[in-house]
């Protein structure tokens, strides 16, 4: 149980391009899930908190504008890179923690995406 | 004081010896630490996790060792094997917060 689905796995696209990227709870409904970005070697860094029907919070230092967030079900978010530019390749997670669980439950991790930005 | 220090960065053990990766914390809010294995181009899947109240929990082959005076705490892997060879992340966050607080990571190999 608790599957994250992270969709494209990977994109190849031109500078300027914008990319969305799904992550869906499978298998259990997620109020909140979250977006992380991940250079090689490198830990993960939350970029926003997204909440079902409501704005995401970004974390310091994100740009809003940049790093688009849309949750609009229970089992959806979406992160659309916009004007997409090199620096923005990266690796980017999801992760989702179940609503029917109580608190401090484990956030379930997608496979990535791994954006390259020519 | 949201920070998680881990060590070390990088570990190389032989196979059926006991690798051990520490966490240090400063926040005593903190009351939820979970530990993450991720292996190349996926995402991190959690292996174990403890709160504060315990000071050992043991799953399979993973053991977590808390010490909550010392805000430490460690990932041991018994009999380990060369398929532990993975990428390992402590984390904690605060009870009833959503955040994780990720240390910066273990790449541990385990030799044949």
């Amino acid at each position: 149980g608790a599957v994250v689905s992270q969709h494209p796995s990977r994109v190849i696209c031109k500078s300027g391009t914008s990319v969305k990227i799904e992550c869906r709870s499978l298998d259990f409904q997620a109020t909140t899930m979250f977006w992380y970005r991940q250079f090689p070697k490198k830990s993960l860094m939350l970029m926003a908190t997204s909440n079902e029907g409501s704005k995401a919070t970004y974390e310091q230092g994100v740009e809003k504008d940049k790093f688009l967030i849309n949750h609009a079900s229970l089992t959806l978010s979406t992160l659309t890179v916009t004007s997409a530019h090199p620096e923005d390749s990266s690796f980017y997670i999801c992760s989702a923690r179940d609503r029917t669980v109580g608190k401090n439950q484990p956030q379930h991790f997608g496979d990535g995406t791994r954006l390259s930005i020519l | 004081q949201q920070q998680v220090k881990q060590s070390p960065q990088s570990l190389i053990v032989q196979k059926g010896g006991i690798p051990i990766i520490n966490c240090a914390y400063e926040n005593t809010a903190f009351d939820y630490f979970p530990w993450y294995q991720q292996f190349p181009g996926k995402g991190p899947a959690l292996l174990i996790a403890i709160r504060p109240d315990v000071s050992e929990k043991k799953e399979g082959r993973f053991t977590i060792s808390f010490n909550k005076s010392a805000k430490q705490f460690s990932l041991h892997i018994m009999d380990s094997q060369p398929g532990d060879s993975a990428t390992y992340f402590c984390a904690a966050s605060i009870q009833g917060a959503q955040k994780l607080v990720f240390g910066q990571g273990t790449r541990l190999t385990i030799n044949p």
